[in-house]
């Protein structure tokens, strides 16, 4: 089984607000990655967790902040996002740093 | 700066011909080479990894790569309608551990005509 998942699918949030997307997989998977997807373009690098702590950080705003709880499950919060955030979130993961990766189906999110 | 790059296409095939999609890289130390397969709205699918010099077959799909022509390409036989999507290109930069990442082409869009 290659599934991860993540929720919610879809996500309309406003500026001011706060709000969290989650990933999990039961690969035993111990890398797991936040790309942001813009139409047209290719997923973009946010985040890499390995063994449950942040290895890379590609310079990405504060606004986006990522929690790893255990080794399945990563966050992704948000907070003062602006429009130009919106965009396609994806999470995957991969038995360890430079081996394939598998994404989840993503979320949509629309900052208004 | 690492790059990958494929043509964006659209690369239009007939159904039932062979699709041949292409990507180069400049990270010479890069040793894993990933395809994946992107239907609009959807999230990338793995479709063929590929570490070793030479050819990988996996059922309809071939994954070639030639390191020291820094090329990677990907072949589909019988093509479908259903194969129809963005192709992406992702090669795995860094120096092992922690600083390992995918770097990837902007994506080739496949159209095949019925």
């Amino acid at each position: 089984d290659t599934e991860v998942t993540q929720t919610p699918k879809h996500l309309v949030m406003g500026m001011t607000n706060k709000k969290s997307l989650k990933c999990e997989q039961h690969m035993g998977h111990r890398a797991m990655y936040w790309y942001k997807q813009k139409a047209k373009k290719p997923p973009e690098l946010m985040f890499v967790y390995s063994y449950e702590k942040l290895s890379i950080n590609e310079s990405v705003p504060s606004r986006f902040s990522p929690e790893c709880p255990n080794s399945s499950l990563l966050n992704l919060h948000l907070h003062a996002l602006q429009p130009e955030d919106s965009a396609l979130y994806l999470c995957a993961s991969s038995q360890d740093q430079g081996f394939e990766q598998y994404f989840g189906p993503g979320t949509r999110l629309t900052v208004t | 700066q690492k790059e990958v790059e494929q043509n964006s296409g659209p690369l239009s095939v007939p159904e039932g011909a062979i699709a041949s999609l292409n990507c180069t890289y400049s990270d010479r130390g890069s040793q894993s080479f990933f395809w994946y397969r992107q239907y609009s709205g959807k999230s990338p699918e793995l479709i063929m990894f590929i570490y070793s010099n030479g050819d990988k077959e996996d059922g309809r799909f071939t994954a070639q790569l030639n390191k020291a022509s820094q090329y990677v390409s990907l072949l589909i036989r019988d093509s479908q309608p259903s194969d129809s999507a963005t192709y992406l290109c992702a090669v795995n930069i860094g120096y092992g551990g922690a600083t390992n990442k995918l770097i990837f082409g902007t994506g080739t869009l496949l159209a095949v005509q019925p």
